[in-house]
């Protein structure tokens, strides 16, 4: 059975750091992009960017390029999507996403990160 | 850049009625088109692919059409549990998606 598993709910300031995971099972996690997908609030679905795990290329939606990092190890079968300095503006649900040919198969079950003073 | 625009943004309706939700792209993508159903406090979950194409598990109460420029989600009979946000999706920058703005199917 396909699973994509995420860390738990983060709370943190403006300006801190945070790093959240996705942990791949039942698959080859290798061979398959993974995607990271923001909601926030009472909004809609958007594609942040992607990772082949295999070789670890990344590509960025322009408009979350340059504010967010997405990275993954192979070995433990795991993505990262990660800030370095959150803003208010950063609170969202977060989704991670396994990618089949047409677009998403499988979800992740989310992480809510919510950033506030 | 495509952009996908749905429509209507908010559908009315009881149960047992028939819902048509429409999904425009601003260029052609044949049929790369996906949806996805999203409950309150849930994932996204993959209902059609490749326009008309049900996922595993999905009802025949669901159904996709259209190629181009305009696609359509149909649910013929709507049951209790359909009431909920869907989202149409393209891939005409793969591995980069975009989603539609969403069409909530809400209780009458």
């Amino acid at each position: 059975e396909v699973q994509l598993v995420q860390s738990g709910a983060e709370v943190k300031k403006p300006g801190e750091s945070v790093k959240i995971s996705c942990k791949g099972s039942g698959y080859r996690f290798t061979s398959y992009w993974i995607g990271w997908v923001r909601q926030m609030p009472g909004r809609g679905l958007e594609w942040m960017g992607v990772i082949y795990p295999d070789d670890s290329e990344t590509r960025y939606s322009p408009s979350f390029q340059g504010l967010v990092t997405i990275s993954a190890d192979r070995s433990i079968s795991t993505a990262y999507l990660q800030w370095s300095s959150l803003r208010a503006s950063d609170t969202a649900m977060y989704y991670c996403a396994k990618l089949a040919n047409f677009g998403v198969d499988y979800w992740g079950q989310g992480t809510l990160v919510t950033v506030s003073s | 850049e495509i952009v996908l625009t749905q429509s209507p943004a908010t559908l009315s309706l009881s149960p047992g009625e028939r819902a048509t939700l429409s999904c425009r792209a601003s260029q052609s993508l044949s049929r790369s088109l996906t949806w996805y159903q999203q409950k309150p406090g849930q994932a996204p979950r993959l209902l059609i692919y490749d326009a008309s194409n049900r996922a595993a598990g999905i009802p025949a109460r669901f159904s996709g059409s259209g190629s181009g420029t305009d696609f359509t989600l149909t649910i013929s009979s709507l049951e209790p549990e359909d009431f909920a946000v869907y989202y149409c999706q393209q891939r005409g920058n793969w591995p980069l998606l975009t989603f539609g703005g969403g069409t909530k199917v809400e209780i009458k």
